[in-house]
């Protein structure tokens, strides 16, 4: 089943302009993983957020993790056409299972 | 860094043939495979945890008969889709974890079509 839903479902900006996207989930998680994906491809992992951690960086990416409000955003800064892509919000849940749940995806469509 | 090759990339077959999709790990080991199947412009449905050297676990409504998994080495994981339907079409995408709390590693899918 599905636990994270990534929120706004669909997003066009700017080339240069940072793209914000939200995930929230439902129950209580070691880490959540961020991954693009682009059309017809396989998914690319870009950062992952333990539950003790708050906020993460990586390139022109940030993820904040908000445990107590079972959320996290993804920031992707000066954004270029390249960035354009479907991104998901994944979980991995307390309990020592390695499987990952993923969230319904959003779609980024970052114009030149 | 951790590379999966998943094989074929794209399958044409006729309903009522068998196809087997490979998922292969090229510099890690891994005990543990992920097979999720995807449909156009919707997220990933995790199908079912292939277990090297153990049978694959599958999630609720999955037909384990009909998703056939073997998982013979710590570097190769299958599924095979016996029986093929149109309903079968879909984009199927493997994946392995290179250990606890890492991030997994995804081949680039494979797009099924049953005609």
């Amino acid at each position: 089943s599905q636990q994270g839903e990534e929120d706004p479902q669909a997003l066009s900006i700017q080339e240069g302009e940072n793209a914000t996207m939200n995930c929230s989930y439902k129950t209580s998680i070691n880490n959540l993983q961020w991954y693009r994906q682009n059309s017809g491809r396989g998914l690319v992992h870009l950062i992952l957020i333990r539950s003790n951690e708050r906020e993460k960086h990586s390139g022109r990416l940030r993820v904040t993790l908000d445990t107590s409000k079972k959320s996290s955003s993804l920031l992707i800064t000066a954004s270029r056409a390249a960035d354009t892509a479907s991104y998901f919000c994944a979980t991995g849940s307390q309990g020592g299972s390695e499987k990952l749940v993923f969230g319904k995806g959003m779609k980024l469509t970052v114009n030149p | 860094g951790a590379v999966v090759s998943q094989h074929p990339s794209w399958v044409i077959c006729k309903s009522g043939t068998s196809v087997k999709i490979e998922c292969r790990s090229l510099d890690f080991q891994a005990t543990t495979m992920f097979w999720y199947r995807q449909f156009p412009k919707q997220s990933l449905m995790l199908m079912a945890t292939s277990n090297e050297g153990s049978k694959a676990t599958y999630e609720q409504g999955v037909e384990k008969d009909k998703f056939l998994i073997n998982h013979a080495s710590l570097t190769l994981s299958t599924l095979t889709v016996t029986s093929a339907h149109p309903e079968d079409s879909s984009f199927y995408i493997c994946s392995a974890n290179s250990g606890y709390n890492s991030p997994l590693h995804f081949g680039n899918g494979t797009r099924l079509t049953v005609t």
